[in-house]
């Protein structure tokens, strides 16, 4: 079946250690997106790519990284320098003049 | 950028009620889409709807693109309607979708 797939679902790591957050597609979509989910809040843009080898700054980009070196694939770095990582992570795709679908998220924790 | 207002925050039905969710949006848009967030996290895509009405069983959207807001109409609801319902949009410049706060439905039995 076509979809997004994140893993993992549930995520530890301690505080100081940079983390990878895989997001995969296999729908042929162009654009791929990265957002942050904080509890009772709504969902902010960390990063989005509309292109392979290409990608912009949202609106929460610092203490985050991404790469774009094939279609299919988005991963996303949560580094040291960010503040306050402990969030549910969203991955999502389109294509062109279609809707945004979602995978179904990593929820990571850094104690 | 875009400013994205949804209404209310919060709403408690009893199960068979209906109810109205509006999202509000401050400039021209080329995308408006409705999602549901479960309890588990799961973001569904309820309707595409840049303009026009759509309606998919028990629910339907209305998007008014010259006024610059969509509704969202739940009938005859049940408890599995419960969860976060949010509003993302995005203006013809750019691919991004900005997301408005949400309306955290509860459906009670």
């Amino acid at each position: 079946d076509g979809g997004i797939t994140q893993s993992p679902k549930y995520l530890f790591r301690k505080e100081g250690q940079n983390v990878t957050l895989s997001c995969e597609q296999n729908l042929n979509h162009d654009a791929m997106y990265w957002y942050r989910q904080d509890p009772g809040q709504g969902l902010r843009l960390i990063y989005y790519s509309q292109i392979v080898n290409d990608f912009q700054k949202g609106d929460i980009a610092e203490g985050y990284s991404v790469s774009r070196e094939k279609k299919e694939s988005f991963p996303l770095t949560v580094t040291s320098a960010q503040k306050n990582p402990t969030a549910f992570y969203l991955c999502a795709s389109r294509g062109q003049n279609s809707p945004l679908h979602f995978g179904n998220g990593t929820r990571l924790t850094v104690t | 950028g875009i400013q994205v207002e949804q209404s209310p925050p919060d709403l408690i039905l009893q199960e068979g009620a209906n109810s109205t969710l509006r999202c509000n949006f401050s400039d021209s848009v080329n995308n408006l889409q409705w999602f549901h967030q479960n309890p588990w996290g799961q973001l569904i895509n309820l309707f595409y709807i840049p303009s026009g009405t759509k309606q998919n069983g028990r629910l339907s959207a209305t998007t008014v693109a010259t006024e610059r807001y969509s509704l969202l109409y739940i009938s005859s609801s049940q408890t599995t309607d419960s969860g976060v319902y949010f509003c993302a949009v995005s203006t013809s410049s750019g691919s991004r979708l900005t997301f408005g706060e949400g309306t955290q439905l509860t459906v009670n039995p």
